[in-house]
């Protein structure tokens, strides 16, 4: 069983669509999560880090539910710009002292005009 | 801030070279870096974890013998990827994290460095 899995996608949508990502982790001990953007042939860049409580930055929310190790992201009134891979990350070590990070396969998300 | 360059942006090589893959952070000092591998369509793999002034720890499966990691300075590491053959061909990218308290943990990645070997 891979860490940290999620659907690759793609997930083709229009325009103004709400749209949802999930993503499973293995490791209960984990304490940070994050969701990453990646565009094609680039790095990654962080989009928000995960919280229990949930957070929401703009037009993307992020929710963790530690019992099922599952963790979304909702992204509401997609943008063409929105295009792009969307990675799950874990820390799975306890502290976070490491900084080591696994990475999920990615979502791959297409807004059509 | 917190920018990190890589250099070369891309390189091609032939079968049996060695090539040396450069990691800087610019406007802070890192006491870790990080290098990963992502294959086409496959997530990024952590391949090493690099302290300044120490050895880097290997993830399994990663040889160190091939993949040389030096971390000379708070500002500088380099992958050097030893008798590459085509199946080295991949995107190599480093990120580097930020010298502050232990707990925080957010990291910054360089561009990249796509190595094709052929």
């Amino acid at each position: 069983r891979k860490e940290v899995e999620q659907d690759p996608g793609p997930f083709n949508v229009p325009e103004g669509a709400t749209v949802a990502f999930n993503c499973t982790y293995s490791n209960s001990a984990s304490q940070s999560f994050f969701w990453y953007r990646q565009d094609c042939r680039k790095e990654p860049k962080l989009l928000m880090s995960v919280y229990s409580s949930g957070n929401e930055d703009g037009r993307f929310t992020a929710q963790l539910n530690r019992a099922s190790q599952y963790i979304s992201l909702l992204i509401r009134d997609s943008k063409l710009s929105d295009s792009a891979t969307y990675l799950c990350v874990v820390n799975p070590t306890p502290s976070g002292n490491t900084g080591k990070l696994i990475f999920g396969q990615g979502t791959t998300l297409q807004v059509k005009p | 801030g917190a920018v990190v360059s890589q250099h070369p942006s891309w390189v091609i090589c032939k079968s049996g070279t060695s090539v040396k893959i450069e990691c800087r952070s610019l406007d802070f000092q890192a006491t870790t870096m990080f290098w990963y591998r992502q294959f086409p369509k496959q997530s990024l793999m952590l391949m090493a974890t690099s302290n300044e002034g120490s050895k880097a720890t290997y993830e399994q499966g990663v040889e160190k013998d091939k993949f040389l990691i030096n971390h000379a300075s708070l500002t500088l590491s380099t992958l050097t990827v030893t008798s590459a053959h085509p199946e080295d061909s991949s995107f190599y990218i480093c990120s580097a994290r930020e010298k502050r308290e232990a707990s925080y943990n957010e990291q910054f990645f360089g561009p990249g460095t796509r190595l094709t070997v052929l």
